[in-house]
């Protein structure tokens, strides 16, 4: 199956820093790509969907000048959680959808933030 | 609107034994798909199964096997003979076409499987 990777797998930051966390598609074209939040013992719980070359699509709820998305090609799609506290802390999940159809969707590894 | 409703919190079994995870979901469209994910303690989802609403066929792969049954709107998945790395947390998903256009996938809350030797 296509791959999807994510950078760093883990981050451990203090309270006010910016933490970006990378999300790329390895073998395919990622058309649009998922942000997920999980906390502990919870299911997943979507953030936003970004399509790629426009504006990223948050849920309710979840404050865009906090969780900066960017889609900017095919292959790579960022999440920065800016000025983080230890709220913040999660295990962030990238998916990947490519232009196979809309039923395909890859998951990447995951990236646990821990924030000090 | 959609929905996953995996029931089951928490199951423990003692290995060798067979073990069904409950999945129920709800949607208005006709064409949509149900998928079955594996989250072990590394966190990393684990593909394990894609069905698309016109195929009711049960499917068996080594232990595992699925039961989709839409005049239940249910798509159970069985282990037989669970073994110690069975244990982890099992995510029921739903895709259909009905969401704005953006065919963005439902997650149940996941069943948190424990084998115990």
């Amino acid at each position: 199956g296509a791959v999807v990777s994510q950078h760093p797998s883990w981050v451990i930051c203090k309270s006010g820093t910016s933490v970006k966390i990378e999300c790329r598609s390895l073998d395919f074209q990622a058309t649009t790509m998922f942000w997920y939040r999980q906390f502990p013992k919870q299911s997943l719980m979507l953030m936003a969907t970004s399509n790629e070359g426009s504006k990223a699509t948050y849920e309710q709820g979840v404050e865009k000048d906090k969780f900066l998305i960017n889609h900017a090609s095919l292959t790579l799609s960022t999440l920065t959680v800016t000025s983080a506290h230890p709220e913040d802390s999660s295990f962030y999940i990238c998916s990947a959808r490519g232009l196979a159809g809309w039923n395909e969707q890859f998951f990447g590894p995951g990236t646990r933030l821990t924030v000090l | 609107a959609q929905k996953v409703t995996q029931a089951q919190t928490e199951i423990s079994v003692v290995e060798k034994e067979d073990v069904t995870l409950d999945c129920v979901y709800e949607t208005r469209d006709t064409t949509y798909y149900l998928f079955w994910y594996k989250q072990p303690p590394s966190g990393e989802l684990v593909f394990l199964i894609r069905r698309n609403s016109f195929d009711e066929q049960n499917e068996i792969s080594g232990r595992y096997s699925w039961n989709f049954q839409k005049s239940t709107s249910s798509f159970n998945f069985t282990i037989t003979a669970s073994q110690v790395v069975d244990s982890a947390v099992y995510f029921c998903a739903l895709i259909s076409p009905n969401s704005g256009g953006s065919y963005i996938p439902t997650f149940g809350r996941g069943t948190s499987l424990i084998v115990h030797p």
